[in-house]
């Protein structure tokens, strides 16, 4: 079963407007982690944001809040005010458990910033 | 300085041959990774090593044999190289107790089987 679903393959959104990237989980663990990572161009991947299974605040980190609502198992991606350098993939992601050690990703979502 | 550094970023071989990624870590983390990037882009886990010690094998097959001679570095062998083969590898790194703060990927290698 699909832990993580990313259901827009692909975004295309204006230059300066806002733009949410959907995120689903699926999880029985009450103690759990969600993360985004960017993926450019260029390959490599960059941490975004994280939100806590616990934390009672949504998570936030300059341009980018995280809409975690949990009785919906659902952690979307909100870019403000975006900028052509957003172009890229991006992957939500969980970690299940306080010990766990893996990420168990989505299949990302490809955002394109037209100018 | 890089915090995970992954050699060789480009690989490009013949099937059949061995081959090796290496990776190491300055951040001081004590768990690090393999994950692999297939041609759509999904992100699946391999290996994942805890100062020194095997923890996650995700079915992954024999051909491919990870080494952590410490835990600042890990490597991955592969065997007798496949088509299927070809993806990006990507080395991760992670402080155990405090996995909240995210998992330091490396910048991948792009391995190419012919």
């Amino acid at each position: 079963a699909q832990k993580i679903t990313q259901t827009q393959p692909g975004m295309f959104v204006q230059e300066k407007e806002a733009v949410t990237l959907d995120c689903t989980y699926d999880t029985s663990d009450p103690s759990y982690g969600l993360f985004w990572y960017k993926q450019p161009s260029s390959g490599e991947m960059i941490f975004l944001i994280y939100q806590g299974s616990y934390d009672q605040q949504n998570a936030t980190e300059g341009r980018y809040s995280l809409n975690f609502q949990k009785a919906r198992k659902s952690a979307n991606l909100v870019i403000s005010a975006s900028q052509l350098g957003d172009s890229a993939m991006y992957f939500c992601a969980m970690r299940e458990g306080q010990g766990a050690q893996k990420l168990v990703f989505g299949q990302g979502t490809r955002l394109t910033i037209n100018p | 300085d890089t915090a995970v550094s992954q050699t060789p970023k480009y690989l490009v071989t013949q099937m059949g041959n061995d081959k090796s990624i290496k990776c190491e870590q300055n951040l001081g983390h004590d768990t690090m990774y393999w994950y692999k990037q297939d041609s759509k882009k999904f992100l699946k886990i391999m290996f994942s090593y805890n100062n020194k010690e095997l923890i996650i094998n995700e079915t992954v097959p024999n051909r491919f044999s990870p080494k952590s001679p410490d835990k600042a570095h890990l490597n991955l062998h592969i065997n007798s190289l496949e088509l299927g083969d070809s993806a990006v590898y990507f080395c991760a790194s992670s402080l155990r107790r405090q996995a909240i703060y995210g998992y330091t990927f490396g910048s991948g290698t792009r391995l190419t089987v012919v």
